[in-house]
């Protein structure tokens, strides 16, 4: 399977400020990545499809100028979170879609908190 | 719209098999998962089965579908605490679609 590196695992950050979240494949090319919200004890929420050179397709709710996604290389996605409220404080989640379409293989997550 | 749903904890003993259940109500679902995730950690794909499939096994693990019940398990033998962890269920409409989770089973296994 592939290897996907998130960085960074946990951000702590002030409230109004934005932090970027990495997102890289490894081990092949990655025309497709996903980013997910997860939620304490809760399951994961689809928040956008990211498309190599192309913008990324958010999910219904999900506002495109809260979470700006750049896809710009087939190893490289980024999440950034703009202006930054502890409502946003979650467990991010990014996943590549395999060689075989129906697989996504996940990073370890980034946990952020807004204080 | 899509649901996929599971019980939220299950616990055993070590050694004794689990059982972890998943029901879903799309049914066009094409490929159903089972992720296992531990503690502060990413999801790791243990399994998947096609939607044409009844039952796939893969050394401890064995994945049962009713696709008429839209109802898929996972049963893990001779659990260890190991496998202590929380599995998610998902399903999918096509390759390539987006996955939609289930809520996830907390399995505690105790020596």
């Amino acid at each position: 399977g592939a290897v996907v590196s998130q960085h960074p695992s946990w951000v702590i950050c002030k409230s109004g400020t934005s932090v970027k979240i990495e997102c890289r494949s490894l081990d092949f090319q990655a025309t497709t990545m996903f980013w997910y919200r997860q939620f304490p004890k809760q399951s994961l929420m689809l928040m956008a499809t990211s498309n190599e050179g192309s913008k990324a397709t958010y999910e219904q709710g999900v506002e495109k100028d809260k979470f700006l996604i750049n896809h710009a290389s087939l190893t490289l996605s980024t999440l950034t979170v703009t202006s930054a409220h502890p409502e946003d404080s979650s467990f991010y989640i990014c996943s590549v879609q395999g060689l075989a379409k129906n697989i996504q293989y996940f990073g370890a997550g980034t946990r952020l908190s807004v204080l | 719209g899509e649901d996929v749903e599971q019980s939220l904890f299950l616990s055993v003993r070590e050694g004794d098999s689990s059982v972890i259940n998943c029901t879903y109500t799309d049914s066009s679902s094409t490929y159903l998962y089972w992720y296992k995730q531990e503690p502060g950690a990413g999801l790791q794909l243990l399994t998947y089965i096609f939607s044409n499939m009844d039952m796939k096994q893969d050394q401890r693990l064995t994945v049962l579908l009713n696709k008429k019940d839209k109802h898929l398990s996972l049963r893990i033998a001779d659990t260890q605490t190991g496998d202590s962890a929380i599995y998610f269920c998902a399903e999918t409409q096509n390759q390539g679609g987006k996955l939609i989770f289930g809520q996830g089973t907390e399995l505690s296994v105790k020596p």
